[in-house]
């Protein structure tokens, strides 16, 4: 089975800094990769997904990760966060096998300060 | 193109009642899947749906059930509700084959509250 560790419930962080949301992830099989991220009252938008070839991955709204198979890990970047950036964010992951089955990890809500 | 309809968007019942939550997916898509999301246990997947089979089931109770009609559309149910089923029930549709080459499309869910 496959499990994903977010390691920052909550970031807090100023306008126009950069960000960096922290996702770890475990299994014994190949994974897919994904980030999701959830404004108030909404349901989950893709901000990217790593599916396979480079692992650099660049998403919607200027957001970055990059998967690192040997540390495990698929961290979301920003070079600078705007105050529309606050919301909560969701590293997943999915196996070939496992239909239509994401697993989420608890998710990180980023608060953008002015 | 319209994204993943889900209705109602709200929705109050009592204990032991049950209740059936609709949602349509985006246009071509042939997979389904729901979650379920509370603060607790955050985002846990329910099941999923392709060309009417499911495929796959999270580890819920048998009162928790689901449907796939022809033209894709999926419902799910659950009865004899209990307080703990309160939770934002997502939808999430993709093309199916290979589902994860193509990235999940996610419905604004349905907020269930039992009181």
């Amino acid at each position: 089975a496959q499990s994903v560790t977010q390691l920052d419930s909550q970031v807090p962080v100023f306008e126009e800094a950069p960000v960096e949301l922290r996702c770890n992830y475990s299994s014994s099989v190949s994974v897919y990769l994904f980030w999701y991220v959830q404004y108030p009252n909404q349901g989950l938008q893709l901000l990217l997904k790593y599916l396979s070839g480079s692992t650099l991955v660049k998403g919607i709204n200027g957001f970055e990760a990059e998967f690192n198979k040997s540390q495990t890990s698929f961290h979301l970047r920003k070079p600078s966060v705007h105050i529309s950036d606050t919301a909560e964010y969701f590293c997943a992951v999915q196996t070939g096998a496992s239909y239509g089955k994401l697993t989420f990890g608890q998710g990180t809500i980023l608060t953008v300060h002015p | 193109k319209a994204g993943v309809t889900q209705t109602p968007r709200y929705l109050i019942k009592t204990r032991g009642q049950q209740v059936t939550l609709s949602c349509s997916p985006i246009s071509g898509h042939r997979s389904v899947s729901w979650y379920q999301q509370t603060p607790g246990q955050g985002l846990q997947f329910l099941f999923e749906y392709f060309s009417e089979t499911q495929r796959n089931k999270g580890n819920f109770p048998g009162r928790f059930s689901g449907r796939q009609f022809s033209n894709s559309r999926s419902e799910m149910n659950v009865s004899t509700l209990e307080l703990g089923d309160s939770a934002l029930y997502l939808c999430a549709s993709s093309l199916g084959q290979g589902a994860a080459n193509y990235g999940y499309t996610f419905g604004s869910g349905t907020r269930l509250t039992v009181v």
